[in-house]
């Protein structure tokens, strides 16, 4: 168990839909990292916020948007959805605000787009 | 710009024979490298990093790397494979941010 819990695990909805996957990182973890994993791009990096501010950009399309709480969770928004955003996309922590440090890995929210 | 390549998309190798993974990096400077495993339907765990000094690192389940800045390299061995080794594996590099390889999916047989 890494201490990240991610949230719905599945998720299936249709094109043109709005959903929110959340994230609680690890206990003391300040940086929150957002990842797309699929077939044909693996992981892709989207965006990465430490203690609510956002700290670095990815490949994160306009239509997602991405938020830190004060209490440190995280959100992904991901709207008008398509059929290429069906993906398996998690949530890391890290104690470090750059890049450096290990990363801790939820166990992802797997999203169907039909 | 940095960059990660993992040659192998999948390989397969003979419970209890030796393993290598292989990774190659792009990076302006001295990079932290990273080693990460995936079981199916897991998030990625670490397996190892390396920063700087002894360019021989371990990690935990019995695996190594070695970083190799003369071929910007950072190779994942493995003396001898489990069942349970099969998995899919990641090299990543940090700078500005985390990235990642393709992966590299191991199957091991009986």
């Amino acid at each position: 168990d890494s201490g990240v819990t991610q949230t719905p695990k599945h998720l299936i909805t249709a094109t043109g839909q709005r959903v929110t996957l959340r994230c609680s990182p690890r206990s003391g973890d300040l940086s929150v990292y957002w990842y797309q994993q699929s077939l044909d791009q693996g992981l892709q990096f989207l965006i990465q916020y430490y203690n609510g501010e956002e700290r670095a950009k990815g490949n994160i399309l306009e239509r997602f948007s991405a938020q830190q709480f004060p209490d440190l969770h995280s959100e992904l928004n991901l709207s008008s959805l398509e059929l290429g955003d069906s993906a398996l996309y998690f949530c890391a922590s890290s104690d470090r605000q750059g890049a450096t440090g290990e990363l801790f890995f939820g166990e992802g929210s797997r999203l169907t787009v039909l | 710009a940095q960059s990660v390549t993992q040659p192998d998309i999948h390989i397969t190798v003979s419970e209890g024979a030796s393993l290598e993974l292989r990774c190659n990096y792009s990076y302006g400077a001295t990079p932290y490298l990273f080693w990460y495993v995936q079981s199916p339907g897991q998030g990625l765990q670490l397996l190892l990093k390396y920063f700087s000094g002894d360019t021989l690192v371990q990690g935990i389940k019995g695996f190594e790397a070695e970083f190799k800045r003369s071929q910007s390299s950072f190779n994942l061995r493995k003396p001898s494979v489990h069942w349970s080794d099969a998995a899919e594996y990641f090299c990543a590099i940090a700078g500005f941010k985390t990235i990642f390889g393709a992966g590299t999916r191991l199957f091991v047989k009986a």
